[in-house]
């Protein structure tokens, strides 16, 4: 049980253009979803949480309006990169939490190139 | 501000042999901890937790141990197989998770 997918699992893009990635739980409600941005032999860094039916909350240095987050329903989360640049392409790692459980369960990363 | 942090980057171990991940962390009121394990281009892998009320908790082949009192946490992994090999973080959770930096553990045949 509690299974996280994303899609897609890598995605290309011109520089300018707007990607959306989708993050589910399969088989669970998850009040909580977050998003996470790796570069390259880095650790994980969080760029926000998303709760169900709220708006989402940034970390620091984050742009909202550059990384926008719905969290539509307890399964479903998506995170639109806008107006893409190169300096975005990053892997794209999202995690969901199951309501009064500490544990999140992880997506398997998409990732994205900007050219 | 506080942080979750790892001791060491890198490990290199002969397969067969038992591993030890070390984690410091500075938050003395985190209450729950989680190993997680990261394959190359792939999410984080839930391997073990523990909870601030416990000390010590097995699983199969790993073991997690908690000191609280020097704000230490390890992972021992029993009998590395060359599939353990992979980037192993420690991370604090308080609504949100903090992650550390990583260790990365490398299994020679």
């Amino acid at each position: 049980g509690a299974v996280v997918s994303q899609h897609p699992s890598w995605v290309i893009c011109k520089s300018g253009t707007s990607v959306k990635i989708e993050c589910r739980s399969l088989d669970f409600q998850a009040t909580t979803m977050f998003w996470y941005r790796q570069f390259p032999k880095q650790s994980l860094m969080l760029m926000a949480t998303s709760n169900e039916g709220s708006k989402a909350t940034y970390e620091q240095g984050v742009e909202k309006d550059k990384f926008l987050i719905n969290h539509a329903s307890l399964t479903l989360s998506t995170l639109t990169v806008t107006s893409a640049h190169p300096e975005d392409s990053s892997f794209y790692i999202c995690s969901a939490q199951i309501q009064g459980v500490g544990t999140q369960y992880f997506g398997p990363g998409t990732r994205l190139l900007v050219l | 501000g506080e942080s979750v942090g790892l001791h060491l980057p890198t490990l290199s171990v002969q397969e067969g042999d038992n591993s030890i991940i070390n984690c410091a962390y500075s938050n003395s009121a985190s209450d729950y901890f989680i190993w997680y394990k990261q394959e190359s281009g792939k999410g984080p892998q839930f391997i073990i937790d523990i909870r601030s009320n416990m000390d010590k908790r097995q699983g199969q082949r790993v073991t997690v141990l908690l000191n609280k009192t020097v704000k230490h946490l390890s992972l021992q992994i029993a009998a590395t197989q060359p599939g353990d090999s992979a980037v192993y973080f420690c991370a604090e959770n308080n609504n949100d998770m903090r992650f550390g930096a990583g260790t990365r553990l490398t299994v020679k045949p």
